[in-house]
Order: C-alpha cells, then structure tokens, then sequence
C-alpha cells in the first residue's frame, strides 16, 4: 500500500480556476516537499515542510501555496491556472527535516492538465 | 546556477553492455551526502543509492557509485545493462540549509536488445 496518498491522481482544470492537490504520508516522517515535473522542466523543488512549518520555498508565484493542518499532511492550493502549471506535482516526504542522509520518498504524483 | 551536471540527456546502450553516467556536483558542504535517484516510467522517483564517504564504491541493486571529493564527482556504473534499467536517472547534491534535494537535469537511458 502506498505510504504517501496523493489525490487526485489526475486532474483537468480550467484555466483561471483554483484546485487544490492533497498529500498525506503515513510514514511518520516529520519533513514534507512539493516537486514538480514537467516536460519542459526537470524534477523542481518547490516547497519543503518541516513540524508545519516552511522551510524553504522556490516557488516565485504566489499563486502556488502550501497549506499544512497536520503534521503528516500537505495540501497544495493553486490558484488563477495558467496553461503553463500543467505538469506532474510529487509531493514527498523524508523522516527529518535535513536531507542529509536522509531518503526523499515520493508519492504517486498528480497529474494537472491546465486547459 | 546549477549546482550538478549531469551526461546530458539520452544514453542508449545494448543489453549487456557496461553502464556510465556522470555525475559531478559543486556544494558548500565539506562532507555532502549525494544521492541518485531513478524514476521508471510513469513511476515516481525512488532512491537508488546514496554516499557519504569520499572514495568508497557504494552499491545496490546491480549499480555502484563512488563519491570521490577532490573531482566532485559521483558517477553512476553498472558493468551490465538490462533492459529494466531504462529510466531517467537523477543526481543529487544538497542544496544550501539541507532543506531539500537540487535535482540535476536528469539522464535518460535506454537499454535495447
């Protein structure tokens, strides 16, 4: 079963709509990220999540916001879609807040079709 | 600007044949971990394997890696491609504050028969 639930799996939306993706792991992990994939991109950082707490953000838009009501859940919030946000959003998770030495886990990933 | 450089894009290989991706990374850290990660298609990235230690050859799962820190460099080698080792392969340095993992462009490679 997978350890980090990410729904939904795929998703159309309109652009200018709002949508929000959502993310739990059941890892116990204390550290959570938001990734991005995208033909024209590589896997980008966008956020990392440590107690609920931002830790880093790549992110230039605002448009694209975290939100955390649990330690072991981040949501991310979209809004005003632009045809150019249509790529696979992984969020992923690892067991303390540094990286170092510490294994990234990846969700399953939603696909986000920006039409 | 980037902080890993990877063999750029498609690497195609015959089944059997030896395995070399390059990997070489700038990091502020005197002792970084640096990691590959693979990703199957339409699968999400797991990790392969992952290094500490300068000059010791870490292995899992067919493949090997040293971490030598005098060329920055960590590249990835298997010495005989099968045909499920075709996936985009990712090199993986820290990134400042340890808060997340900088992923490189990323390295296709195709194993045929």
């Amino acid at each position: 079963d997978p350890k980090i639930i990410q729904k939904p799996k795929y998703l159309v939306a309109v652009t200018g709509s709002e949508k929000i993706l959502i993310c739990e792991q059941y890892l116990g992990h204390n550290a959570m990220y938001w990734y991005r994939q995208s033909a024209k991109k590589p896997l980008e950082f966008m956020f990392s999540y440590s107690y609920q707490k931002l830790m880093d953000n790549q992110t230039a838009s605002s448009r694209f916001q975290p939100q955390s009501s649990k330690k072991n859940h981040l949501d991310l919030q979209i809004t005003a879609l632009k045809p150019d946000d249509s790529a696979t959003y992984f969020c992923a998770s690892s067991q303390a807040r540094t990286v170092s030495g510490n294994t990234l886990y990846f969700g399953e990933g939603s696909r986000l079709i920006v039409v | 600007g980037d902080s890993v450089t990877q063999t750029e894009g498609l690497v195609t290989l015959t089944e059997g044949l030896p395995v070399m991706l390059n990997c070489t990374y700038q990091t502020i850290y005197s002792n970084p971990f640096l990691f590959w990660y693979v990703q199957h298609l339409n699968e999400s990235p797991r990790l392969l394997l992952k290094s500490f230690t300068d000059n010791k050859r870490t292995e899992h799962q067919g493949f090997h890696a040293t971490l030598h820190k005098s060329s920055s460099s960590f590249h990835l080698q298997k010495s005989s491609a099968q045909l499920s080792d075709s996936a985009l392969y990712y090199c993986a340095p820290p990134d400042s504050g340890y808060n997340k993992l900088t992923f490189g462009k990323g390295t296709v490679l195709l194993v045929s028969p």
